[in-house]
């Protein structure tokens, strides 16, 4: 048990529909990273969160959006969902924070999305 | 442009000793991670290097060099649970900004 959750565990949708992934980092973690990995595609950085603000962006679409609260936990929304956006979403969380340097992320158990 | 390269997929015999290599190409280099992911799992961290050498961490070790844009995981005295996926991922700094990126996985299959 890595110590960041997510949930839900699976989520079955709709196209054109609109869904919110959650995900609680480890206790003392600043830094959460969400990440996509569909079958095609391998594991894709989606964005990192810092203490509330957004750190680092990777290819995340324009109907993607995520938030980061005051109490560290993050939420990624997916907008006008499309077939190609099955996958699994995992997030991850790290020590950044107390001094390190962001090297070791910790991964939730990730939310299985499938569109329909 | 970026890009990571590793090998799809790798077969072993439990006891004996895996080299996984990737090499990589990225503008703002600022270190490299092997993950090991299980089917159907999370990734779990295994190892980070960003200077040229050896890390060693029990049976896992990676190498880097830094001037050719390749490293290494080393699995020793392979044991059955060892068939996952390994995952070599580059984090490249961009106008102040990171980014992580990941190669596709070598699919590591130990055999009795």
């Amino acid at each position: 048990d890595s110590g960041v959750t997510q949930t839900p565990k699976h989520l079955i949708t709709a196209t054109g529909q609109r869904v919110t992934l959650r995900c609680s980092p480890r206790s003392g973690d600043l830094s959460v990273y969400w990440y996509q990995q569909s079958l095609d595609q391998g594991l894709q950085f989606l964005i990192q969160y810092y203490n509330g603000e957004e750190r680092a962006k990777g290819n995340i679409l324009e109907r993607f959006s995520a938030q980061q609260f005051p109490d560290l936990h993050s939420e990624l929304n997916l907008s006008s969902l499309e077939l190609g956006d099955s996958a699994l979403y995992f997030c991850a969380s790290s020590d950044g924070g107390r001094g390190h340097s962001y090297n070791e992320q910790f991964f939730g158990p990730g939310t299985r999305l499938t569109v329909l | 442009g970026q890009n990571i390269d590793q090998p799809t997929e790798m077969t072993a015999t439990e006891g004996a000793i895996v080299q996984i290599n990737c090499t990589y190409q990225t503008s703002g280099f600022n270190g490299l991670f092997w993950y090991q992911q299980h089917a159907g799992e999370a990734p779990t961290f295994l190892s980070y290097n960003v200077l040229d050498g050896l890390e060693e961490k029990g049976r896992f070790s990676s190498f880097l060099s830094r001037s050719k844009g390749y490293s290494y995981l080393l699995l020793k005295e392979l044991q059955m649970k060892d068939s996952a996926s390994y995952l070599c991922a580059v984090r490249d700094q961009d106008s102040g900004t990171y980014k992580y990126i990941f190669g596709t996985g070598t699919r590591l299959k130990v055999l009795a």
